[in-house]
């Protein structure tokens, strides 16, 4: 149990265009769902946290309107990436967190993970 | 002091041996404490999980919190080197489920 999914797995894009990464939990409901950054050799940082149905609360220094961050369910929440640039390449991870009485209520269960390419 | 804190290593140990990783937080009303394993260009998985003082043990792994010293421990028995990868240490914040991790220490097991 306790399965989250990410799509795509890898996304290479041109400078300027927009990129959609998905986050589904696919066995259990999730109330709030993460977005995570990681560049090469570097610790997981934090981008914002959502949860569903209201807006997500971005970190200092995320810019909410290049990251546009959707939380339409209990299961899917999606990361968009607004004209992307080489400097926004990295590994984007989601990670979901359960409603008390499901996994570990406060258990942050990680997707595969999404690596973005901006050319 | 920062929130969540790891030695970043590299830890060495030879194959068999244990592994013993650390960490220390700072918020006194930190309720929950997790181990994720994250290997080279993968994400994050669930290792463990402890709420209360004192052991827990699943596998090869055990895991030791300290409240009182604000202290959470992994070791791993019987190291492999399958085992290789950089532990994470987080701690729960606030009534969201919101994780602070630390950096994480990378582990490396000599065959």
């Amino acid at each position: 149990g306790a399965v989250v999914s990410q799509h795509p797995s890898w996304v290479i894009c041109k400078s300027g265009t927009s990129v959609k990464i998905e986050c589904r939990s696919l066995d259990f409901q999730a109330t709030t769902m993460f977005w995570y950054r990681q560049f090469p050799k570097q610790s997981l940082m934090l981008m914002a946290t959502s949860n569903e149905g209201s807006k997500a609360t971005y970190e200092q220094g995320v810019e909410k309107d290049k990251f546009l961050i959707n939380h339409a369910s209990l299961t899917l929440s999606t990361l968009t990436v607004t004209s992307a640039h080489p400097e926004d390449s990295s590994f984007y991870i989601c990670s979901a967190s359960g409603l008390a009485g499901g996994p570990v209520p406060d258990t942050q269960y990680f997707g595969p993970g999404t690596r973005l390419t901006v050319l | 002091q920062k929130e969540v804190e790891q030695n970043s290593g590299p830890l060495s140990v030879p194959e068999g041996a244990i592994a013993s990783l650390n960490c220390t937080y700072s918020d006194r009303g930190s309720q929950s404490f997790f181990w994720y394993r994250q290997y080279s260009g993968k994400s994050p998985e669930l290792i463990m999980f402890i709420y209360s003082n004192g052991d827990k043990e699943d596998g090869r792994f055990t895991a030791q919190l300290n409240k009182a010293s604000q202290y959470v421990s992994l070791l791993i028995r019987d190291s492999q080197p399958s085992d290789s990868a950089t532990y994470l240490c987080a701690v729960n914040r606030g009534s969201q489920g919101n994780l602070i991790f630390g950096k994480g220490t990378k582990l490396s097991v000599k065959p």
